[in-house]
């Protein structure tokens, strides 16, 4: 089983402060099927990115993913009020394994 | 539109069964497989499994296996899940997300507004 472990927990940040998320495989994510979620309270988790790289319909250019193999990361560009929320990165492909998930906070 | 509308809150005693819908809409049913994800009280996203809605046939995560059972209806777009035997550390909210049956892999994109299941006597 490939494990993601997500990089810092808890991510204290100010509105239209840069943010950058990672994520780290235990083994190569194959095909680059690596995803980005974000999720607020009470809410089912939002397609942010898929492929590493793409940005799901309708999200704005202020998230962008990159990495490739074991290491990945979402960047929020500047962050808007809308933005602090939880965010997972998940594998896909034959099967789904999460992230733990970090915490963008307002500082 | 598409929407996956998942049935209301569970309150289920132990040892009882529980079972959740998730009605498709606004897409063929069948081009999409239905997984299951589990997220306890503050806890992260957990992924149960997934059915092929083509043909019926569930996969099941490891932990997953014997209480918990996926199932389609075509005929009204609908995948289910059954847990049975309840225990108190099922409890959670339980989300169905849709996956495109492609090749290369797709991520999962809609997902229903989650099912929340309390076990309790």
């Amino acid at each position: 089983e490939n494990v993601l472990t997500q990089s810092p927990g808890t991510l204290s940040m100010s509105p239209g402060e840069r943010a950058t998320l990672s994520c780290r495989a235990s083994q190569s994510v194959s095909t680059n099927y690596l995803a980005w979620y974000q999720q607020k309270p009470g809410q089912a988790p939002r397609l942010l990115i898929y492929a590493a790289s793409s940005r799901a319909t309708g999200i704005p250019d202020r998230f962008s993913g990159s990495g490739s193999g074991t290491d990945f990361t979402l960047t929020i560009s500047r962050l808007e009020p809308e933005d602090f929320a939880v965010y997972y990165c998940q594998q896909y492909g034959r099967s789904l394994t999460f992230g733990q998930g970090t915490k963008v906070e307002i500082k | 539109q598409v929407q996956l509308v998942q049935s209301g809150s569970e309150l289920t005693k132990p040892g009882a069964s529980a079972k959740v819908s998730c009605q498709a809409s606004g897409y063929t049913f069948t081009n999409y497989a239905i997984n299951w994800v589990r997220q306890a009280p503050g806890q992260g996203l957990e992924w149960m499994g997934w059915i092929n809605t083509n043909t019926g046939n569930p996969t099941y995560a490891q932990g997953f296996t014997g209480r918990f059972v996926f199932s389609v209806d075509t005929s009204v777009s609908t995948a289910f899940l059954q847990i049975s035997s309840l225990k108190a550390e099922d409890t959670a909210i339980y989300f169905c997300a849709r996956e495109a049956l492609v090749i290369p892999a797709a991520a999962p994109d809609y997902w229903g507004q989650g099912t929340l299941v309390t076990v309790s006597s």
